[in-house]
């Protein structure tokens, strides 16, 4: 089966620009989270999604990120305006459903620099 | 308080000996999942082993075990026979049933297998 889709693989943009990130799950898998890994740390949860409903958005800095996934397949995340502080990789996972013993399955990651 | 805590930011290991890297956790959920994934340089993030609260027995995944240590809520990761493709930062990841499927990643800990 196909893997988690995630584009750009690498961005870099200047201090308050806007960015969007676009991820894929594999098909069949309702959940969808989009993780934040700044270097030398794990993965931060940022939204989590079941099908096209957000679960927990607890950590997203909502003054400046938003993700949506419109129709429960695909998900979109963006940052506007962008900070230094947002230099990381952004880390798109999915599984058949949350609470089970079915492991996240991770995309490859978009790295985001900003200059 | 820290809920996944992993002490070695850096291990070395010998090829074709066995290392284990050290995990202990806090919960107060009686019902937990426990993951360990692998990151490589490249960035991808490799589902290794699973181990659930209730599970009796400890997991194994072909050179891959998990030392599950309830009462001192710990979840030890045991490589047999390491290879230099095990070489990569390893994460240890936990699910509290009661806090939907997000995952809480630990700090990590880099392995580097020295031929």
């Amino acid at each position: 089966e196909a893997g988690v889709a995630q584009s750009p693989r690498y961005k870099i943009i200047e201090k308050r620009q806007s960015v969007a990130f676009w991820c894929n799950p594999i098909s069949g898998h309702a959940t969808l989270y989009w993780y934040q890994q700044i270097l030398g740390q794990g993965p931060k949860l940022l939204i989590q999604f079941q099908n096209n409903g957000v679960v927990d958005d607890s950590q997203l800095p909502k003054d400046r990120f938003s993700a949506e996934r419109l129709k429960g397949v695909d998900s979109t995340l963006k940052i506007q305006p962008a900070k230094l502080e947002d230099s990381a990789v952004y880390l798109c996972a999915s599984s058949y459903e949350p609470g089970s013993n079915q492991p996240q399955h991770f995309g490859d990651g978009t790295r985001l620099s900003i200059l | 308080a820290q809920k996944i805590t992993q002490t070695q930011p850096g291990m070395f290991v010998q090829e074709k000996e066995a290392v284990t890297l050290d995990c202990t956790y806090d919960t107060s959920d009686p019902s937990y999942g426990l993951f360990w994934y692998k990151q490589p340089s490249s960035g991808e993030m490799i589902f290794l082993i699973y181990q659930g609260s209730y599970d009796q027995q400890n997991a194994t995944e072909g050179r891959y075990s998990l030392n599950f240590q309830k009462a001192r809520k710990s979840a030890n990761l045991v490589i047999s026979a390491s290879q230099l493709g095990d070489s990569a930062m390893y994460f240890c990841a936990m699910r509290e049933d009661n806090q939907g499927g997000k995952l809480i990643f630990g700090q990590g800990t880099e392995l580097s297998v020295k031929p």
